[in-house]
């Protein structure tokens, strides 16, 4: 597609709820990155995708969060047991290959109750 | 582990004045680095990349520079506009870490 595309754009669940967030990349982009946004801060990496794999997966704050892309496009970002704390803004980029410039898309709001 | 810091974390300039956001991180061996735009509630939009090789990177009125040995990375906005004001992010893209951002307010 023409930009970085994530849905669903807000996403509200109860606590202890499972929750999945889908990114679709640029099509070509073989780099694919999540990152998790609080109010006030930077962005924070949580994993990063080169192809299917996962090249890097050490800002998984715990082991209930998973991420695929099983066909080096779309991912889906996997929250099991959702707790209040994950409550944020999750941010996917894309990029033509590793080290490239970002574009990102408008994130999902997640807000857990 | 690569720290990204942006000070000041808020500005107030008055409309037209010339001004420089600052970045700095701690381990210099980087590829590239980027710089992004946010407005409240929205996703980041892309300012300049610069690439290790460069110095610096222009788009109309904005100028970042990178000085790889001293760890900073500038971003210069020349006569400001209201339609300025919003959070401006620096990221190392090669560590893919972020500073958290300088929130900027250009008053009319």
């Amino acid at each position: 597609g023409a930009g970085v595309s994530q849905t669903p754009s807000n996403k509200v669940t109860e606590k202890g709820k499972y929750v999945e967030l889908r990114c679709d990349p640029i099509s070509g982009h073989t780099a694919l990155y999540w990152y998790r946004q609080s109010l006030g801060q930077g962005p924070e990496f949580l994993i990063y995708f080169q192809g299917t794999g996962a090249a890097d997966d050490s800002g998984l704050p715990n082991d209930r969060f998973f991420a695929v892309r099983p066909e080096g496009s779309v991912s889906t970002l996997k929250i099991q047991r959702t707790e209040r704390g994950d409550s944020a803004v999750y941010l996917c980029a894309s990029s033509l290959d590793p080290g490239g410039g970002y574009t990102f898309g408008s994130g999902t709001r997640l807000t857990v109750v | 582990k690569q720290e990204v810091t942006q000070i000041p974390a808020a500005l107030s300039v008055p409309e037209g004045e010339n001004l420089v956001l600052n970045c700095s991180f701690t381990d210099s061996a980087i590829y590239n680095l980027q710089w992004f735009r946010q407005d409240p509630g929205k996703g980041l939009t892309s300012l300049l990349l610069i690439q290790s090789s460069q110095r610096e990177q222009t788009s109309g009125r904005l100028n970042a520079s990178l000085d790889k040995s001293s760890g900073r990375s500038t971003l210069y906005i020349a006569a400001s506009q209201p339609g300025d004001s919003a959070t401006y992010l620096c990221a190392v893209i090669s560590d893919m870490r972020f500073g958290a951002g300088t929130r900027l307010t250009v008053k009319p």
